[in-house]
């Protein structure tokens, strides 16, 4: 069974980082793209970052670009965000999704509230 | 960026009555390989998206068959043929045919 099981949220005051992390199993976490989809509060989907099997190729919306880094281990079978510089705009759930035909298996989601 | 425009946002829906929502994307979906990676999931209130319909018309394992998708080019649609209390949630439409992917806004389907 495909799992993914993020962590690492919490709240931060901004300009503020926390490291999310996102553990998979069930499947060969090395043959699959991963990405980072986020949800502020009463609003819709947005995709945040995506990274290549071997985290070779990065792609960042411009919103977080220079602030998030997105990585993978693919001996832990773990996917990151580090987010610096965090801002009020970036309070959302975080969910790790697992890229193939049709981005079927999404994490249960970490919150992220960033406040003073 | 695809932008992907889903009407209405708001669906108030009679018990056992029918409910469609349309999704239009800016550019067509027909990707290189032949396939039109358009989705569609359903977030129930407190939980992660679930993804009913995959490349435009194919149900998920698991999904009842009163939900079906259609379209092609740039104009889709998720139908529900008689819609239960189940099905409240916020329905989005997303394209993986073009990085980034993008996400309709969503839209939400109440009891009437």
């Amino acid at each position: 069974e495909v799992q993914l099981v993020e962590s690492g949220g919490g709240l931060v005051q901004p300009g503020g980082s926390l490291r999310l992390s996102c553990e998979a199993s069930g499947f060969t976490f090395s043959n699959y793209w991963m990405i980072w989809v986020r949800q502020a509060p009463g609003k819709g989907l947005e995709w945040v970052a995506n990274i290549k099997k071997d985290g070779s190729e990065k792609y960042y919306v411009d919103s977080v670009k220079g602030r998030f880094t997105i990585s993978r281990d693919n001996a832990k079978n773990s996917l990151y965000l580090q987010m610096n510089s965090l801002r009020a705009e970036d309070t959302a759930v975080y969910y790790c999704v697992r890229v193939d035909g049709g981005y079927a298996f999404w994490g249960q989601g970490t919150l992220v509230t960033v406040s003073s | 960026d695809v932008v992907m425009t889903q009407s209405p946002l708001s669906l108030p829906v009679t018990l056992g009555q029918p409910a469609s929502i349309s999704c239009r994307s800016s550019q067509g979906l027909v990707h290189s390989d032949g396939n039109t990676y358009l989705h569609w999931f359903q977030q129930r209130p407190g939980r992660s998206p679930r993804r009913l319909i995959y490349k435009v018309s194919n149900r998920d394992s698991g999904v009842p068959d009163r939900f079906s998708g259609s379209g092609s080019g740039t104009d889709f649609t998720l139908k529900i043929s008689r819609v239960e209390a189940e099905d409240v949630g916020v329905y989005y439409c997303m394209q993986g045919t073009q990085w980034p992917q993008t996400f309709g806004q969503g839209t939400k389907l109440e009891i009437k």
